[in-house]
């Protein structure tokens, strides 16, 4: 149990367009989602945290009208790098939590984003 | 602010050798300590925790023990296999019990036969 998935697992775009990532927990109700990124090595940085039906939280730094999050359901949240650039590329990570005294998290493979 | 500092990689290894990465922090309060692992193409997965001072956390023969007088989170395992291959990290959560995880760099363990 406690499987996360991400889609897409890769993508490509051509600067100035946006990009939806989304992130999805297969077998549990994720009352926390965050989202991290992940620089080639260099550790897990994270964006934001996001609980269902409100505003996510956004870490220093983190530009929130580019980096776009949405946590729609219990199982969904999506994150829409809006116009993209070359330095957006990156790894995207996500991860959620069933919330509670145990708050561990669970996370996704990821999302490999090159913008051209 | 709370930080995590890791060795520096790639470790390499042969088959049955013995393992240390170290992991010393940072943080205020009690912070709960983690190890997770990244295989080739996979996402992370926890590995082992801790959740108070002098606590072991163990798992897969892996072995960590929270040590609060040398802020320290020492992962080790006595006999490695080419299938511990991956990427290591260790975290930590602080105490305000945001559920927030804070990474050190990663460690890469290269195993050879």
């Amino acid at each position: 149990g406690a499987v996360v998935s991400q889609h897409p697992s890769w993508v490509i775009c051509k600067s100035g367009t946006s990009v939806k990532i989304e992130c999805r927990s297969l077998d549990f109700q994720a009352t926390t989602m965050f989202w991290y990124r992940q620089f080639p090595k260099q550790s897990l940085m994270l964006m934001a945290t996001s609980n269902e039906g409100s505003k996510a939280t956004y870490e220093q730094g983190v530009e929130k009208d580019k980096f776009l999050i949405n946590h729609a359901s219990l199982t969904l949240s999506t994150l829409t790098v809006t116009s993209a650039h070359p330095e957006d590329s990156s790894f995207y990570i996500c991860s959620a939590s069933k919330g509670g005294v145990n708050n561990e998290q669970f996370f996704g493979p990821g999302t490999r984003l090159t913008v051209l | 602010g709370d930080s995590v500092t890791q060795m520096e990689g790639p470790v390499t290894l042969s088959e049955e050798a013995f393992l240390t990465i170290n992991c010393t922090y940072t943080a205020t309060g009690y912070p709960s300590l983690f190890w997770y692992v990244q295989y080739p193409g996979e996402g992370l997965q926890l590995l082992l925790k801790a959740t108070k001072a002098d606590d072991k956390g163990s798992n897969k023969g892996f072995e960590a023990t929270y040590r609060k007088e040398t802020t320290s989170f020492h992962l080790e395992k006595g006999s490695v296999q080419v299938s511990d291959s991956a990427v290591y990290f260790c975290a930590l959560s602080g105490s305000s019990n945001t559920g927030k995880l804070i990474f050190g760099q990663g460690t890469t363990l290269q195993v050879k036969p």
